[in-house]
């Protein structure tokens, strides 16, 4: 099936650093990414979704300039949390949906980010 | 908006029980519906799907089917096994242009041999 890799699995920064999660799809293109935070107990939460070569649309109430997305290929996608916050600990997670076929989306096992 | 309701967990079963997880949604239009599973410290897979109404998911020996006139997308298995352990999460396409997923809040089940 297809695989979905994201690097790193955790980070901890400290508050006011920047901090960047990388999204690949190993053995497909993606021409749609998608970023999700998880909260504890707590369902996906769709942040924005990304297609190669454009810029991301964000859902309501995330914020652009703090959730930077870019989807440079159809195998990458990264996501940096700008002047990270302790309130931006999460669990991220990416998903990427093959050319022609939005319906399926194969997930990364998540970034577990904890700002101190 | 679009929206997912699915039981609260923990569930805890025995090995060979029977399982059902209730899934009921909320959506405008005609979504396709998922049921993914995440495995401890491992991603979510998706474990079966629907994409019109009466179809039946299935894989692994669970079954799901997209009931539209109860608005309803019950998990079941008929005799679980400690490796299903794990939190499963119902879903739904969402009413964005690009096929983006609205879940339901996972439940987390549990299988004691």
């Amino acid at each position: 099936g297809a695989v979905v890799s994201q690097h790193p699995s955790r980070v901890i920064c400290k508050s006011g650093t920047s901090v960047k999660i990388e999204c690949r799809s190993l053995d497909f293109q993606a021409t749609t990414m998608f970023w999700y935070r998880q909260f504890p107990k707590q369902s996906l939460m769709l942040m924005a979704t990304s297609n190669e070569g454009s810029k991301a649309t964000y859902e309501q109430g995330v914020e652009k300039d703090k959730f930077l997305i870019n989807h440079a290929s159809l195998t990458l996608s990264t996501l940096t949390v700008t002047s990270a916050h302790p309130e931006d600990s999460s669990f991220y997670i990416c998903s990427a949906a093959g050319t022609g076929n939005t319906d399926t989306q194969y997930f990364g096992p998540g970034t577990r980010l904890t700002v101190l | 908006g679009d929206s997912v309701t699915q039981m609260e967990g923990p569930v805890t079963l025995s090995e060979e029980a029977f399982l059902t997880i209730n899934c009921t949604y909320t959506a405008t239009g005609y979504p396709s519906l998922f049921w993914y599973v995440q495995y401890p410290g491992e991603g979510l897979q998706l474990l079966l799907k629907a994409t019109k109404a009466d179809d039946k998911g299935s894989n692994k020996g669970f079954e799901a089917t997209y009931r539209k006139e109860t608005t309803s997308f019950h998990l079941e298995k008929g005799s679980v096994q400690v490796s299903d352990s794990a939190v499963y999460f119902c879903a739904l396409s969402g009413g964005g242009s690009q096929g983006n997923l609205i879940f339901g809040k996972g439940t987390k089940l549990s299988v004691k041999p």
